[in-house]
């Protein structure tokens, strides 16, 4: 079975701020894929990023970045100099090839959420 | 754009009500999930769907079940709605191309049962 766990309940920053979102992991496929979704008040998860798990180079967006380190079956989320409108609830999800069988089901952590003060 | 469309935001039915919740996407996707929502726990797999009326049981069936008569409709039904049913139900789908590609999801639709 999987398993993500998405420690901080709560995060409250002043804008322009950086603010990092932890994501740790459980599963013993080999195989298998991370995901980030943001989910702002109006309740549409919006898809952020994916990586697959024989790719360990982090990854840069404009103020957004992803650290995956298998190592520590971590994979976090930084916001660089954050803004209100990065006010929402973000989900770190995993979904495992399974030889195909899985058809994508995404294992979701707790959720955080995060407010960003002007 | 791509799409993903619940019929309802916000319902209210009654205790012991037979409730249909809708979900319609426009992307010609295979799969079809749906999943609910509570604070504190993050997103469950209630059921989902890879093909026409093909459906599997994800990790929350017990009381729910769906159809999938159409690729681009999956419903969920509440047989006999009760209260701890009351929750945010979020329907997604995603295309089936050998590997996890992203879900697309819809608005969601907050179900209470009173």
């Amino acid at each position: 079975a999987q398993k993500v766990t998405q420690a901080q309940t709560e995060i409250s920053v002043v804008e322009k701020e950086d603010v990092t979102l932890d994501c740790v992991y459980e599963t013993r496929d080999t195989t298998y894929y991370l995901f980030w979704y943001k989910q702002p008040p109006s309740g549409e998860l919006v898809f952020l990023i994916r990586r697959n798990s024989f790719d360990e180079q982090n990854e840069i967006s404009g103020r957004y970045s992803w650290n995956f380190q298998k190592s520590t079956s971590s994979f976090n989320f930084t916001i660089t100099a954050s803004q209100v409108v990065d006010s929402a609830v973000y989900f770190c999800a995993l979904s495992v090839w399974a030889g195909g069988t899985s058809y994508g089901k995404l294992t979701f952590g707790q959720g955080t959420i995060l407010t960003v003060h002007p | 754009d791509v799409k993903v469309t619940q019929s309802s935001r916000y319902l209210v039915k009654r205790t012991g009500e037979k409730v249909f919740l809708e979900c319609v996407q426009d992307m010609d996707h295979e799969n079809m999930f749906w999943y609910r929502q509570d604070p504190g726990l993050g997103l469950r797999l209630i059921y989902f769907s890879y093909d026409v009326k093909m459906k599997e049981k994800g990790d929350i069936p017990e009381g729910y079940s769906v159809s999938r008569e159409k690729k681009e409709r999956f419903s969920l039904i509440l047989e006999s709605a009760s209260t701890n049913q009351t929750s945010m139900y979020l329907c997604a789908s995603s295309l089936n191309r050998g590997r996890s590609t992203e879900a697309f999801f819809g608005q969601g639709t907050r179900l209470t049962v009173v």
